[in-house]
């Protein structure tokens, strides 16, 4: 079993959709997480940080996170194209650990 | 929020030459950079921790010999492809965690896409 994997993956929704992105992981002890975005050939952008168990929410995005079933979620409303991109999940133990990232889910929003 | 610079953006070379690859952290230190490497719709595989003043970490699978690390000073890490082949060609990416207020996270550079000829 992967340390940290994520579903689903590709996915394509029109316009103005809401689409749920999701992570699960197998340690315990991840305290960080993270959801970057990745456009095509550019670096990843961090989106939303949550420390610890609950929601967290800036603009369109909502992150959740429970710990108690290891499993992370990012919530977009009102998709845009602009949104189209990959998204990584990530998440660590400590602070200036290195982070594990999810394999990434390609979002394609559709005009 | 922190801006992590990397250079060159690409690099194409041929086979045999070694590549040097710039990592800074424009507006804050950074004791600790990761390098990682991302090929075509893959996810981002942690290459080496970057620790300034001492060896960088390798991780496991990663020769040491063929990608050197340096971390001269707090804002900047280099990494070295040594006598690169053509599988080698990946996009190489850095990061950095924050500091005070922005201590939560890491910071990414754009990338730098390397390919050998």
């Amino acid at each position: 079993q992967k340390e940290v994997e994520q579903d689903p993956g590709p996915l394509s929704v029109p316009e103005g959709a809401i689409v749920s992105l999701n992570c699960t992981y197998s340690n315990s002890a991840f305290q960080y997480f993270m959801w970057y975005r990745q456009y095509s050939r550019k670096g990843p952008e961090l989106l939303m940080y949550t420390y610890s168990s609950g929601n967290k929410e800036d603009g369109r995005f909502t992150a959740q996170v429970d710990k108690s079933s290891k499993y992370i979620s990012l919530f977009i409303r009102d998709s845009q194209p602009s949104d189209s991109a990959t998204y990584l999940c990530a998440m660590s133990v400590n602070y200036g650990q290195n982070f594990v990232f999810g394999p990434g889910t390609r979002l394609s929003v559709l005009p | 929020g922190a801006v992590v610079s990397q250079h060159p953006s690409w690099v194409i070379c041929k086979s045999g030459t070694s590549v040097k690859i710039e990592c800074r952290s424009l507006d804050f230190q950074a004791t600790t950079m990761f390098w990682y490497r991302q090929f075509p719709k893959q996810s981002l595989m942690l290459m080496a921790t970057s620790n300034e003043g001492s060896k960088a970490t390798y991780e496991q699978g990663v020769e040491k010999d063929k990608f050197l690390i340096n971390h001269a000073s707090l804002t900047l890490s280099t990494l070295t492809v040594t006598s690169a082949h053509p599988e080698d060609s990946s996009f190489y990416i850095c990061s950095a965690p924050g500091t005070t207020r922005i201590q939560e996270t890491q910071y990414f550079g754009p990338g730098t896409r390397l390919l050998v000829l």
